[in-house]
C-alpha cells in the first residue's frame, strides 16, 4: 500500500541550479497535482494533470514545469531555482470526489 | 476565484470538544473536505461532506455545513493529545479538478 511516493524527501539547491521532483502513485488514479506549502499560506496549487496526457497551470506556476510521464508518474521541474522556491512540495492524486491522497512531501531549500 | 479561510490557532484542554471553523466564498463549491497534517508529514483525509448534506458524523468527528452562510465546521469530541496537528479545510467545485485549501488551523491540546 505505497499510495503516493515522492522523491527526494529533502534537497538543498544553490540559486540557479535545476532539479526534478518525482512523484508516483500506484492507485490507478487519473488526476495528479503538485502543491507547495509555505508557513501561514496553506497549500497552493502549482500544476495539475486531470488525466494522462494533459497538464494545466494552477495558482502559482511561474518558475516550474511539469511532465505527466504516464498514468502513474507526474514530475515537477525547477529549471533555475530561486530562494523564493524554498518550500515543502506535495504531490497528490485522486480518482474522483472522495478527497486526494497526498505524498509525504519534499522539503526544498534554495540558498 | 475561490477563497477558503480559517482561524490560525485553537487551544483546548484534553477531554474537551474542539470546534474548527472554515468559510468559503464560492457558492458553487460542491465538495468540502477536512485534512489533518501532523508535524513533518503529508496531509491525511479526515472526512468530507457534499453540498447536499447538512451534517456528517464519523466516530468523534462531526462536520456541519451551513450553505447559506458558506460556513463549515469540524467538531472533535473528547479531544486527545494525539489530535494536536494542523487541520485544513478544502473546497472543490463540481466542474473543477482543483482543490482549494485554507491556510490551516493549528490545534494544540493541553494535558
Amino acid at each position: 500500500n505505497a499510495g503516493v511516493t515522492q522523491t527526494p524527501k529533502f534537497q538543498v539547491l544553490k540559486t540557479g541550479q535545476s532539479m526534478t521532483l518525482q512523484c508516483a502513485q500506484d492507485m490507478n488514479h487519473n488526476s495528479m497535482y503538485w502543491y507547495r506549502q509555505d508557513p501561514g499560506m496553506g497549500l497552493r496549487l502549482i500544476y495539475y494533470s486531470a488525466s494522462e496526457g494533459t497538464t494545466d497551470k494552477g495558482e502559482v506556476p511561474n518558475g516550474y514545469n511539469v511532465s505527466r510521464l504516464n498514468k502513474r508518474e507526474f514530475s515537477l521541474r525547477l529549471e533555475s531555482a530561486a530562494p523564493s522556491q524554498t518550500s515543502v512540495y506535495f504531490c497528490a492524486s485522486t480518482a474522483g470526489l472522495y478527497g486526494y491522497t497526498f505524498g509525504s512531501g519534499t522539503r526544498l531549500t534554495v540558498v | 476565484g475561490e477563497d477558503v479561510e480559517q482561524s490560525l490557532f485553537l487551544s483546548v484542554r484534553e477531554g474537551d470538544s474542539s470546534v474548527i471553523n472554515c468559510t468559503y466564498t464560492d457558492s458553487s463549491s460542491t465538495y468540502l473536505y477536512w485534512y489533518k497534517q501532523e508535524p513533518g508529514a503529508g496531509l491525511q483525509l479526515l472526512t468530507y461532506i457534499f453540498s447536499n448534506m447538512d451534517m456528517k458524523q464519523d466516530q468523534r468527528l462531526t462536520v456541519l455545513l451551513n450553505k447559506k452562510d458558506k460556513h463549515l465546521s469540524l467538531r472533535i469530541a473528547d479531544t486527545q493529545t494525539g489530535d494536536s496537528a494542523i487541520y485544513f479545510c478544502a473546497a472543490r467545485r463540481d466542474s473543477s479538478y482543483k482543490l482549494i485549501f485554507g491556510s490551516g488551523t493549528r490545534l494544540l491540546v493541553r494535558p
